[in-house]
């Protein structure tokens, strides 16, 4: 079965300094993708990144990047110029196969931008 | 971008009553539908599988008949949770698959924060 681990619970980080938050995957299905979402405290589920595993270049989109190591099965997503407001929960996800098929999360991070 | 509506955000109801949560597609046709459940500082399980016109599939441990799920358009899926208990108090979170947006295209409803008193 597929598994997604978070191993930080909390991080902190000083505000405009970068952060990666850590992400493995365990799957031996060669077709998957991996997600960033930002989940602040109303709720939401915000898309962050996306990284399929066909994908050649690390996925970047603005102040987010997203470091796929396929061998060693991790996708880190690093936040650069940390902002007050990226102060939220972190969700990594994997999506197995199919592009309909269901998202499958870690257990987060709290992430904590410090002024 | 693809907009998925939740109603209620919030929602209080008393021990042994039904509550239906609703989500909406809004500018797009969303086949199939997730539900997710998540508990505070946890994250989001997998309920079940809506497929519109058939029959979801639920994740081992979900009961079914607890929580009724009807996808009869494929703009709308609905969550009854029936006969609520103080334990089903959680943040329920809907999404669909927007695949106009490509492999990365899931969009998620805003929740709903259930307590049962």
């Amino acid at each position: 079965a597929q598994k997604i681990t978070q191993t930080q619970p909390g991080m902190f980080v000083q505000e405009k300094e970068a952060v990666t938050l850590d992400c493995t995957y365990d799957t031996s299905d060669p077709s998957y993708g991996l997600f960033w979402y930002k989940q602040p405290s109303s709720g939401e589920m915000i898309f962050l990144i996306y990284q399929g595993s066909y994908d050649q270049q690390n996925a970047t989109e603005g102040r987010y990047s997203l470091n796929f190591q396929k061998a060693r099965k991790s996708a880190n997503l690093v936040i650069s110029a940390s902002q007050l407001g990226d102060s939220a929960m972190y969700f990594c996800a994997m999506r197995l196969g199919g592009s309909a098929r269901q998202l499958t999360f870690g257990s987060g991070t709290q992430l904590t931008v410090l002024p | 971008g693809a907009v998925v509506s939740q109603h209620p955000s919030r929602v209080i109801c008393k021990s042994g009553t039904s509550v239906k949560i609703e989500c909406r597609s809004l500018d797009f046709q969303a086949t199939t539908m997730f539900w997710y459940r998540q508990f505070p500082k946890q994250s989001l399980m997998l309920m079940a599988t809506s497929n519109e016109g058939s029959k979801a599939t639920y994740e081992q441990g979900v009961e079914k008949d607890k929580f009724l799920i009807n996808h009869a358009s494929l703009t709308l899926s609905t969550l009854t949770v029936t006969s609520a208990h103080p334990e089903d108090s959680s943040f329920y979170i809907c999404s669909a698959k927007d695949t106009g947006m490509g492999d990365y295209g899931y969009t998620f409803g805003s929740g709903t924060r259930l307590t049962v008193v």
